[in-house]
């Protein structure tokens, strides 16, 4: 069955640094989200991605995030210069165009010393 | 915004009982609720869902129940076995985008 692919499984990154997490969805999906999950709480949507672009963010996606399809595989979130409450669990998911389902990477545990 | 609320935050079982797992939306428009299951440490994984035109569906001993007039949907595990013991989130989203917005988690505790 295929897998959205997340790398890498862990960062460790020093306060203000940037990151990069990158993501391989679905390879037929056509949707593209980041969301994110702080230890013991609730997964909260940052942003989604079709055909290119931003479809909808929600506030804690401010000025330091960004996202980027650099190649028709990848799907990265960049964090520009990353502040000690960014630690979390970042997970990737995707979607076809077909369906309501989205299907999530294994995700990447960054922290932020 | 849509905003989904989930109780318990924890449910311990014996082996065998039923577990019980409720959840209410705030937005009529949302019309589509999946459910998840992540165990420690893993990425969540959709078990079941349903659409806003269905009042319940079942999979073997999971099933999930949908009152759309007081907008609350609930999951339902029969038979529990110790692997089901997991972190289960409710969602809810609505037709275009399809972002579901996250319970804050039910944590399933089945004892042997």
């Amino acid at each position: 069955e295929p897998e959205v692919t997340q790398t890498p499984s862990h960062q460790v990154t020093q306060m203000g640094q940037e990151v990069i997490l990158r993501c391989v969805p679905i390879s037929n999906h056509l949707y593209f989200y980041w969301y994110r999950q702080i230890l013991g709480q609730k997964v909260e949507f940052l942003v989604s991605f079709y055909n290119n672009e931003i479809s909808e963010k929600s506030e804690i996606f401010d000025d330091q995030f960004s996202v980027e399809r650099p190649d028709g595989s990848n799907f990265t979130l960049k964090i520009r210069s990353t502040k000690l409450e960014d630690s979390a669990m970042y997970f990737c998911a995707s979607r076809g165009g077909y369906d309501e389902k989205l299907f999530f990477g294994s995700g990447t545990q960054l922290s932020v010393l | 915004g849509e905003n989904v609320e989930q109780h318990p935050s924890t449910l311990s079982v014996q082996e065998g009982d039923s577990a019980v797992i409720k959840c209410t939306y705030s937005d009529s428009a949302s019309n589509y609720f999946p459910w998840y299951k992540q165990e420690l440490g893993k990425r969540p994984q959709l078990i079941i869902d349903i659409r806003s035109n269905v009042g319940e569906k079942k999979d073997q001993r999971i099933a999930v129940t949908l009152n759309k007039t007081a907008k609350h949907f609930s999951l339902h595990i029969t038979e529990t076995q110790p692997e089901d013991s997991a972190v289960y989130f409710c969602a809810a989203s609505k037709g275009g985008s399809y972002i579901p917005t996250f319970g804050r988690g039910t944590s399933l505790i089945v004892h042997p």
